[in-house]
């Protein structure tokens, strides 16, 4: 079992819609959680840290579910420039050389 | 955005050449990373530095090596490309090791024939 998995995807969502999509982790020593988001043929960029009581950033939200080992990406009142692959990242360690990436979920935000 | 540079954006090299990607910050960042990028897996570290002269090993350093001699620039080595070689290398800097934020480079697509 991979340490990170995402539902690659594509979300097809019309503009203006709500999209969610989760990221489970094996193991459940796991300490931070992130999502980066990354634009085709880009490099990644950080989105949000997900914190154990959730947070928020705009239309973003990012949960935490420890028991369940997993995390979630919830975005509001979608626009045409959320369409990017969405890449949860996880760290049972202290320091970045230990992150763990998933490979990404596709999401497409249609007019 | 962070001030990191790679080069070259682009290259194709043949089987068993040595070749050498560059990664520059203007940042004074403390920690730089290589990762490689392919279909089907995260992105999965080959090297790291700590410091100048400082780097260890990553989840995926066999065919690679790395040197730092100074605090901008990273550099990673092919030292005979082979074909499972072929992928885009992304160079990240942070300021702390602590899960600090990590700000990527454009990325270098990397064919070997």
């Amino acid at each position: 079992r991979k340490e990170v998995e995402q539902d690659p995807g594509p979300f097809n969502v019309p503009e203006g819609a709500t999209v969610a999509f989760n990221c489970t982790y094996s193991n459940s020593a796991s300490q931070s959680f992130f999502w980066y988001r990354q634009d085709c043929r880009k490099e990644p960029k950080l989105l949000m840290s997900v914190y154990s009581s959730g947070n928020e950033d705009g239309r973003f939200t990012a949960q935490l579910n420890r028991a369940s080992q997993y995390i979630s990406l919830l975005i509001r009142d979608s626009k045409l420039s959320d369409s990017a692959t969405y890449l949860c990242v996880v760290n049972r360690y202290f320091g970045n050389e230990k992150l763990t990436f998933g490979t990404g979920t596709r999401l497409t935000i249609i007019p | 955005d962070a001030g990191i540079t790679q080069s070259p954006r682009h290259k194709v090299t043949e089987t068993g050449t040595p070749v050498t990607l560059r990664c520059h910050q203007t940042e004074n960042h403390r920690y730089m990373y290589w990762y490689r990028q392919d279909p089907g897996h995260g992105l999965r570290l080959i090297h790291y530095s700590y410091g100048v002269k400082d780097t260890d090993k990553g989840e995926v350093s066999d065919g690679y090596s790395v040197s730092r001699s100074k605090t901008e620039d990273f550099l990673l080595t092919l030292e005979s490309a082979t074909s499972s070689q072929t992928s885009v290398y992304f160079c990240a800097i942070s300021d702390g090791r602590g899960n600090e934020k990590l700000f990527f480079g454009s990325g270098t697509q990397l064919s070997v024939l």
